[in-house]
């Protein structure tokens, strides 16, 4: 079946780490994007990437990378400069198509700093 | 700057009603507009999705429309069921550029 894996699904950091989240697809979709759910807040957008070797900042990529070195991955670091990290992250794709942009969405991975 | 706006934040209603769950957008230039349901905890599902060209999509018991001139979106959903409580998001996007969601409406059905 395809779809979106993200791992892990919980994850613990200690205040000062760095953290890598994994998102893999194997839709082909050529689109990959980075969420960070809040409570109250709704899904805003960390990273993004419409190609290969190549990703642009969303509205709070501060404290965060990427890389995108294979169609099928785009994972997430979490950096020690991002001062609130406890969230629920999300990865998502999709076909960039004259048709449309159809979003799908990984299971999510929640981020805990203890 | 796309903006995109849910309201109510959320809502209750008995088991068997009709209801009607809105979106509205600021830029009218969308691509398309797509409806989403989150579980608590859970990645979002795709209910939805009608491009620009379209007014309305239906699948099963849920309708979403667009008017664009009007920058709004609707969720219809008919005959709700205790099932279809969770949260619902919808989301703009522009061709190729990034997508922007609403903060969604927590659907809660009684029994």
């Amino acid at each position: 079946d395809g779809g979106i894996t993200q791992s892990p699904k919980y994850l613990f950091r200690k205040e000062g780490q760095n953290v890598t989240l994994s998102c893999e697809q194997n839709l082909n979709h050529d689109a990959m994007y980075w969420y960070r759910q809040d409570p109250g807040q709704g899904l805003r957008l960390i990273y993004y990437s419409q190609i290969v070797n190549d990703f642009q900042k969303g509205d709070i990529a501060e404290g965060y990378s990427v890389s995108r070195e294979k169609k099928e991955s785009f994972p997430l670091t979490v950096t020690s400069a991002q001062k609130n990290p406890t969230a629920f992250y999300l990865c998502a794709s999709s076909v960039l198509t004259s048709g449309a942009n159809v979003l799908t969405f990984g299971a999510g991975s929640r981020l805990t700093v203890l | 700057k796309q903006e995109v706006t849910q309201i109510p934040a959320a809502l209750s209603v008995p088991e068997g009603e009709n209801l009607v769950l809105n979106c509205s957008f600021t830029d009218s230039a969308i691509y398309n507009l797509q409806w989403f349901r989150q579980d608590p905890g859970k990645g979002l599902t795709s209910l939805l999705l009608i491009q620009s060209s379209q007014r309305e999509q239906t699948s099963g018991r849920l309708n979403a429309s667009l008017d664009k001139s009007s920058g709004r979106s609707t969720l219809y959903i008919a005959a709700s069921q205790p099932g279809d409580s969770a949260t619902y998001l919808c989301a703009a996007s522009r061709r190729d550029d990034k997508i922007i969601f609403g903060k969604g409406t927590r659907l809660h059905i009684l029994p």
